[in-house]
């Protein structure tokens, strides 16, 4: 079975400039969430999506935004870049909702 | 604020078995550890998850005491690649967001 894939895997932006990450679950899940990591604050959950409802949120600002599709496809979008948004963008995707969690390879965005 | 505390970093030679453990003083009834292991620029990969006693599969045992006050991963024969870093999450069964501390980053040395 194929794992969490994201994509792309490598993004360069500007600041002020919005950004668009997608992420596909593991096949037969349903639960898809968003974690920013960053050397400084480490691992940090954005938020996660079941059923095409945010269903929890962290603490980002509302720059930070997702949805997720009918397939459980899910994409993250970031507006108005800035330095500090310099980032790995990870995807983890479970069956249900507090189930196990498998992470995707991530993304990682340079602001410029 | 994380729920567990590990090590910062450990090292170990290659072939040794290594055990790392990490406290979760006010693990909740329905309260699982998880153990994730991270290489640098990629997503955490799921290594084993347990409840109570001992949890063991291809990769590492999970070995949880009976007051689940803590647990050590343990990892047999480390090999130069599982140099990376081992978070311990004490993760809600009913809740989803992970809650991921520093971690313990493992060097393993020739």
């Amino acid at each position: 079975k194929a794992g969490v894939t994201q994509t792309p895997r490598y993004l360069i932006k500007t600041r002020g400039q919005q950004v668009t990450l997608s992420c596909s679950p593991i096949s037969g899940h349903r639960s898809v969430s968003w974690y920013q990591q960053t050397p400084g604050q480490g691992l940090q959950f954005l938020f996660e999506y079941f059923s095409e409802t945010q269903r929890n949120k962290g603490n980002f600002p509302g720059r930070f935004s997702g949805r997720q599709f009918s397939n459980s496809r899910s994409e993250m979008n970031v507006s108005t870049l800035e330095l500090g948004d310099s980032a790995l963008y990870l995807c983890a995707s479970s069956r249900q909702e507090g189930d196990t969690q498998y992470f995707g390879p991530g993304t990682r965005l340079t602001v410029l | 604020l994380a729920k567990t505390t590990q090590p910062i970093s450990m090292d170990s030679y290659e072939g040794q078995e290594v055990n790392i453990t990490c406290s979760h003083n006010n693990i909740a009834t329905n309260d699982y550890i998880t153990w994730y292991q991270q290489f640098p620029s990629q997503g955490p990969r799921f290594i084993i998850q347990g409840y109570k006693t001992k949890v063991t599969n291809e990769v590492a045992s999970l070995f949880i005491p009976a007051d689940r006050k803590s647990s050590t991963l343990s990892l047999p024969r480390v090999s130069l690649s599982d140099t990376a870093v081992y978070y311990c999450l004490d993760s809600d069964s009913g809740n989803t967001p992970l809650v991921f501390g520093k971690g313990t980053r493992l060097s393993v040395i020739a």
